[in-house]
C-alpha cells in the first residue's frame, strides 16, 4: 500500500523532444506528489510538486499531470535539453503521524542527446 | 541562505566500526529527515525527526542505528558496528514544517563505504 511504482527506468531523447515520465501509486492517503531532480554525485533537488486539488501544475518547462481516479501522476519535460540528463524521482507523502515522510519511485535515467 | 548541509561528505570504515553522519538543516527548519540510497535505487526513508524528538523511525533498522536531533547542533545517524550492506549514500532532508507545507530539501550526501 505504501508503493510508488515509476517508469520507464530509463528514456533516451533527442534535444528538443518531450520527456515523460509515469509514476502510478496505491495509497489514496498521499495527499502531496512531488519530483526529484538528481545529478551524479549530488543530493536530491526538488523541481516541481502537486496536490490532488488540481490536475496539472507547469512551471517553465516542466509540468505534472495528475489523474486521481487513476491514481497516476506524470513528469512532462517540454523542449529537453542536454542539461536535463539526470535521474528523476517520482515521490509521495501523506498527513498525519507520518506527515512529510517521502515514499520514491525507483527513479528514471533520463539521456538527452544533443 | 545556505541549504542542507551534511558531513562528512565521504566516510570510509572498517567492519565493525560506528559511523557518525551529521546535517544541518536549512535556517528556519525544524524538522529532518533521514534517507537511504543503495547503489542503482531509489531512496528509503529511515528517520523523522524534529527538535529533540523521534516522530516516526519506522524505516530505520532496529539494530545498531540512531538518530537524534538535539535542541543546539546538527542532526545525527549513528551506525554502530557496520557492515558491508551499510555501504550506500545517506542523504538528510529538511522541511520547515509549516502546516500544509511539506517540501523536503535536500543535503548533498554522506557516501559510505564498509570495507
Amino acid at each position: 500500500q505504501q508503493q510508488v511504482k515509476q517508469s520507464p527506468q530509463s528514456l533516451i531523447v533527442q534535444k528538443g523532444g518531450i520527456s515523460i515520465i509515469n509514476c502510478a501509486y496505491e495509497n489514496t492517503a498521499f495527499d502531496y506528489f512531488p519530483w526529484y531532480q538528481q545529478f551524479p554525485g549530488k543530493g536530491p533537488a526538488l523541481l516541481i510538486a502537486i496536490r490532488p486539488d488540481v490536475s496539472e501544475k507547469k512551471e517553465g518547462r516542466f509540468t505534472i499531470s495528475f489523474n486521481k481516479s487513476a491514481k497516476q501522476f506524470s513528469l512532462h519535460i517540454m523542449d529537453s535539453q542536454p542539461g536535463d540528463s539526470a535521474t528523476y524521482f517520482c515521490a509521495a507523502s501523506r498527513g498525519g503521524t507520518s506527515y512529510g515522510k517521502l515514499t520514491f519511485g525507483q527513479g528514471t535515467i533520463l539521456t538527452v542527446h544533443p | 541562505n545556505a541549504g542542507v548541509m551534511q558531513n562528512p561528505r565521504h566516510l570510509v570504515r572498517r567492519r565493525g566500526q560506528e559511523a557518525r553522519l551529521r546535517c544541518s538543516p536549512m535556517k528556519g527548519h525544524s524538522h529532518v529527515y533521514w534517507y537511504r540510497q543503495l547503489p542503482e535505487e531509489g531512496l528509503k526513508f529511515m528517520v523523522y525527526l524534529q527538535k529533540e524528538n523521534i516522530i516516526d523511525e519506522s524505516g530505520m533498522p532496529k539494530e545498531r542505528f540512531s538518530a537524534e536531533f538535539p535542541k543546539e547542533g546538527p542532526s545525527i545517524l549513528r551506525i554502530q558496528q557496520v557492515v558491508r550492506g551499510d555501504s550506500a549514500a545517506y542523504f538528510c532532508a529538511s522541511s520547515p514544517g509549516t502546516s500544509g507545507n511539506n517540501e523536503q530539501f535536500f543535503g548533498p550526501g554522506t557516501r559510505l563505504t564498509v570495507l
